[in-house]
This record gives C-alpha cells, structure tokens and sequence, in this order.
C-alpha cells in the first residue's frame, strides 16, 4: 500500500530555506505514470499547488514561487524533497506531498490520488 | 493562470439531503477537473477525477459531471461522514489551481 510520509523542520526564520522530505513507501520513484508533487494550505485557507517531478528529474513549478523553489529526487532513498528560499510568513502552511497520476490520453489526465498526512511549518524569527 | 470558482462557499445540509456543488473555470479546461474531498486536520481525498470518474474505493453516492467551463458534484444521499469542505481542481494547464473550497456542516 503506497504511503507518503512528510518530514522537516516545524519552524523556520524569515529569510531562511525551508526544507522539507516526502519519504515513499509501497511504490518507486521510478514510475513511469506519476509525477510526485507538493501542494500547501496556509492556515484556514485553500490548497495552493507548488509544484512536481517526473523520475527523469524533469520539474515543473508554480509560477509564483519559481524563483524560490525547487523539487528533487533521491531515488536511492526513496525520497523527493522540497526546497523554498526566502521564506517569509506568507510561507506559513501546512505541506503535503502527493503522487500525481499521469492517466494517459490524446492529452494526459493529472490527479493527486495519494497524499501524505501534511507537515505543519510556521515562518517565524 | 486558469482561476477556479466554486459556490456556494459554505452550506448546510441534513443527512439525507441531495447536494449539489458547482465549480466554474475562467477559460475551457474540457473535462481536466478533479474533485477532493478535505475534513478538519486531514490530508485531501480524491473522489472525482477527469470530471466524473470515480476514484476507486469512494461510494458511489459522489458523481460529477461537466465539461468546459462548469462542472457539479453530487452527493445523492448525505451520510454524517460527508460532512467537510470539497474542493476542485483544474488539471488542464500548469499551474495546477483549485477552487477556494465549499464547506459542508450540518
């Protein structure tokens, strides 16, 4: 049974690089129809796309934060991982990973049908 | 970036009631939408992909329907454990987008 699990410091200092691990249990990184994304909530708020990885290493981010992220994997682990720079409060969110399905068509499906339980970071001096 | 509405933003609703969600996209986005399904201090749920499939394991009282711009969900028959905020999401273009959410309570 696939399982995500988030890992990273709860607290980081404005102007500081948040830095977060989605460990994968019961599936590879290597797989050739997902992505492995990650997606967050600010506090009472909704669910803002970041970005995701395909096994070749190829990303793709949302525009907003292009300039502060990146996404990376560590198959040998089993892992990806999340890197933001120069946080700020706005960065206050809770972090999910999750496995983007590719559902192959004349043009591709793409769903987040696994998620991790999410990992909580406040932005904070 | 394809902006997302949903209405209404929150209701409520009686077990057993019919309930019926709208999401609106700002352009085409055919039938490229996900519906997940969220309860206080839990990860999302995927329920609806590719606007009307239904994700394995979810009842069958979730459908959705839809294409280009305006799509629904469908909950025939509210059961206690439905009650939560739902959210969709466009898949059609980067950046991924959801809608702001409808939270449903008693």
């Amino acid at each position: 049974q696939l399982q995500l699990q988030e890992s990273g410091p709860g607290l980081v200092k404005p102007s500081e690089t948040l830095s977060l691990t989605c460990t994968v249990s019961g599936a590879s990184l290597s797989c050739n129809t997902c992505y492995w994304g990650w997606i967050r909530q600010p506090p009472g708020m909704g669910l803002e796309w970041i970005g995701h990885i395909y096994q070749s290493g190829r990303t793709y981010y949302n525009p907003s934060l292009s300039s502060r992220v990146a996404v990376s994997l560590d198959t040998s682990k089993n892992q990806f991982s999340l890197k933001l720079t120069s946080v700020a409060a706005a960065d206050t969110a809770v972090y999910y990973c999750a496995r983007v399905v590719i559902l192959g068509a004349i043009r591709d499906y793409y769903y987040m049908d696994v998620w991790g339980n999410g990992t909580t970071v406040t932005v904070s001096s | 970036d394809i902006q997302m509405t949903q209405s209404p933003s929150s209701l409520s609703a009686s077990v057993g009631d019919r309930l019926t969600i709208t999401c609106r996209a700002s352009q085409t986005i055919r039938n490229y939408l996900n519906w997940y399904q969220q309860k206080p201090g839990k990860a999302p749920k995927l329920l609806i992909y590719a606007a009307s499939s239904l994700q394995t394991g979810v009842p069958s009282r979730f459908s959705g329907g839809g294409s280009g711009t305006d799509f629904t969900l469908t909950v025939s028959s509210l059961q206690p454990e439905d009650f939560a905020t739902y959210y969709c999401q466009q898949s059609y273009n980067t950046p991924f987008t959801f809608g702001p959410g409808t939270k449903v309570d008693i």
